[in-house]
């Protein structure tokens, strides 16, 4: 598959699990970023990384720990969550910096925290 | 930070009429306005979008307006069909900032 792509589609893990998200882009991008939408809210973005560095954390609770090892692979470690943090995650990517740039979103993963 | 509302939540329309989604944004410092489509179970995707340096911007059926004294910006289909029924959010951003503010989305339905 092409473009931006995400592991696992689906999850389901209970309070005490510690699980982690892939996030995998092919376009060359040097920006990458997590979104959590929940629904009947907008979209949240909870980190962005440019460059493999960390630009951007919006107050999101330290049980979500992001990792960008290289400029195509993004990670989200999720330990101890709470079941508002039930939602769908999504992944983007953007060439060049700033959020001015279209950002390329993957399929998202569906989390549900029992 | 920037506030982002957009109007209505949601919208039903007959096929072949024409579709227009309002936001409005609270920094004057924004300066792109994309819009995104969102179908079911799909990933967002963008549609069009537009810079403060233009006031419209058209590709086939669809348009977007801005307004930088009034901060609001509108998206406009014309002659729609079934496929264009999904979620439209819009967005807002600052130059040199990462951050994206999302409006709440708007579910249109198009009738056939």
């Amino acid at each position: 598959e092409t473009g931006v792509t995400q592991t696992p589609r689906h999850l389901v893990m209970g309070m005490t699990n510690k699980k982690s998200l892939k996030c995998e882009q092919h376009l060359g991008h040097n920006a990458m970023y997590w979104y959590k939408q929940s629904a009947k809210k907008p979209l949240e973005l909870m980190f962005v990384y440019s460059l493999e560095e960390r630009v951007e954390n919006n107050s999101v609770p330290s049980r979500f720990s992001p990792e960008c090892p290289n400029s195509s692979h993004l990670f989200l470690h999720l330990h101890t969550l709470q079941p508002e943090d039930s939602a769908l995650y999504l992944c983007a990517s953007s060439h060049g910096q700033g959020a001015t740039e279209t950002q390329y979103f993957g399929p998202g993963t569906r989390l549900l925290v029992l | 930070g920037e506030n982002v509302e957009q109007h209505p939540s949601t919208l039903s329309v007959q096929e072949g009429d024409s579709a227009v989604i309002k936001c409005t944004y609270s920094d004057s410092a924004s300066n792109y306005f994309p819009w995104y489509k969102q179908e079911l179970g799909k990933r967002p995707q963008l549609i069009i979008d537009i810079r403060s340096n233009v006031g419209e911007k058209k590709d086939q059926r669809i348009a977007v307006t801005l307004n930088k004294t009034a901060k609001h910006f509108s998206l406009h289909i014309t002659e729609t069909q079934p496929e264009d029924s999904a979620v439209y959010f819009c967005a807002a951003s600052e130059a040199g900032s990462y951050q994206l503010t999302f409006g709440k989305g708007t579910k249109l339905s198009v009738i056939p």
